[in-house]
């Protein structure tokens, strides 16, 4: 099976604008969590989707907002961005709920914003 | 929420030798703890994990212990070898409704000298 797939995998913003990040999910996978990865703060959940639905949100201000499609694949979208989201954002695909069950992470996508 | 203390931040050990990780957690209802492999540039990637019904799992090399009662796990990574040089996190999560998320610690790096 391939796996967890994420595009583009690097961004270059400037500050103020908004991009949308998307995550393919392993075939079968139903959930999706997505995680903001930092030197400072490390590794840091964002929010998870199932079924289109989100069932859990991270510490993350409401510029930070998802989505899940019916095929699993879902997007991040962050707005007026700041120099301070700067960080690879990982997704990660699951079989079922979220962290309850083993979670295979995608290569990620190095957002930069100047 | 969940907190995960992970220790030590940095470690070195000479190829064949032993290395440790210990993570601690504080909240009692988490029962998954995974231990991720970050390699540079390179997405994580599943290494173990161990359920709170169990109290040791090994995989070769690799072996993770789990004490519930002082609520924390450990990784043990025998004969080293230079491909062992990464960060490594360890995680925690509950099964509880509509409150799955991984919780990570901050990260070891582990460097194996040849």
């Amino acid at each position: 099976k391939a796996g967890v797939t994420q595009t583009p995998r690097y961004l270059i913003k400037t500050r103020g604008q908004q991009v949308t990040l998307s995550c393919s999910p392993i075939s079968g996978h139903r959930s999706v969590s997505w995680y903001q990865q930092t030197p400072g703060q490390g590794l840091q959940f964002l929010f998870e989707y199932f079924s289109e639905t989100q069932r859990n949100k991270g510490n993350f201000p409401g510029r930070f907002s998802g989505r899940q499609f019916s095929n699993s694949r879902s997007e991040m979208n962050v707005s007026t961005l700041e120099l301070g989201d700067s960080a690879l954002y990982l997704c990660a695909s699951s079989l079922w709920r979220g962290s309850a069950d083993t979670q295979y992470f995608g290569p990620g996508t190095r957002l930069t914003v100047l | 929420g969940e907190n995960v203390e992970q220790h030590p931040s940095t470690l070195s050990v000479q190829e064949g030798d032993s290395a440790v990780i210990k993570c601690t957690y504080s909240d009692s209802a988490s029962n998954y703890f995974p231990w991720y492999k970050q390699e540079l540039g390179k997405r994580p990637q599943l290494i173990i994990d161990i359920r709170s019904n169990v109290g040791e799992k090994k995989d070769q090399r690799i072996a993770v212990t789990l004490n519930k009662t002082a609520k924390h796990f450990s990784l043990h990574i025998t004969e080293t070898q230079p491909e062992d040089s990464a960060v490594y996190f360890c995680a925690a999560s509950k099964r509880k409704a509509n409150d799955y998320k991984l919780s990570f610690g901050a990260g070891t790096t582990v460097t194996v000298r040849a």
